[in-house]
């Protein structure tokens, strides 16, 4: 089945505290992004890539890290949280990198920071 | 700058009535835009696109929508309503930047009584 997976489904860390949220696609797809969704904010890109080591900034990438070392995995790093970034985080995919491609999703990380 | 606005945080409407779920966009040049629908505890599902070509798009479960280039609007639409299209629902549009950069309504939440 053709999806897009991210672990874990729920966290609740502390403040500083390290952690990682990855997301992986089955689909061979260039294009992968990470959105965070906040109340009354809809959904808001954090970082993306268009491939393998080629990753920019989104709109809200302060606090935020990625990597793209293989095509399928695109794991997102709070390398110190902060209460802030309590919010639901999805990952997404898209077969390339036009504006013309729909984007599949993951089931989303509901965070908590405390 | 460019965005997408979705005016209503809520629409209720009966089982078996039609839906209108409202949509404009604020974009420089031709305008992608994107449905995508929210189901509680999942990620988006795309619904439908306007890449050009006719103003009505099908989609997805019965869902259609409308662009209206004068009016900068893209309402999606149901003939029939069900129960089960109770879900959040997010606009999109899909920026001309290059590469994927989409931009999200806040999202509107559809209920749809039995």
């Amino acid at each position: 089945e053709a999806q897009v997976t991210q672990n874990p489904r729920y966290l609740i860390t502390v403040t500083g505290k390290k952690l990682t949220v990855t997301c992986s696609q089955n689909m061979n797809h260039e294009y992968m992004s990470w959105y965070r969704q906040d109340p009354g904010l809809g959904l808001r890109q954090i970082y993306y890539s268009m491939n393998v080591e080629v990753t920019d900034k989104g709109d809200v990438p302060e606090g935020y890290k990625v990597s793209r070392k293989e095509k399928r995995n695109f794991p997102l790093i709070l390398e110190s949280p902060s209460p802030n970034q309590t919010s639901l985080y999805f990952c997404a995919s898209s077969r390339g990198q036009g504006r013309s491609y729909e984007q599949y999703f993951g089931p989303g990380t509901r965070l908590t920071v405390t | 700058a460019q965005s997408v606005a979705q005016p209503e945080d809520q629409v209720n409407v009966a089982e078996g009535n039609p839906l209108t779920v409202k949509c404009t966009y604020s974009v420089s040049g031709n305008p992608y835009l994107f449905w995508y629908v929210q189901y509680p505890n999942r990620g988006l599902q795309f619904l439908l696109k306007y890449i050009t070509g006719d103003n009505l798009v099908k989609g997805s479960y019965g869902f259609e929508a409308e662009f209206n280039k004068s009016q900068t609007s893209f309402h999606l639409k149901k003939p029939s309503a069900l129960v089960s299209d109770s879900a959040l629902y997010f606009c999109a549009v899909s920026l001309n930047t290059g590469f994927q950069k989409l931009v999200f309504g806040t999202g509107t939440r559809l209920l749809v009584s039995p």
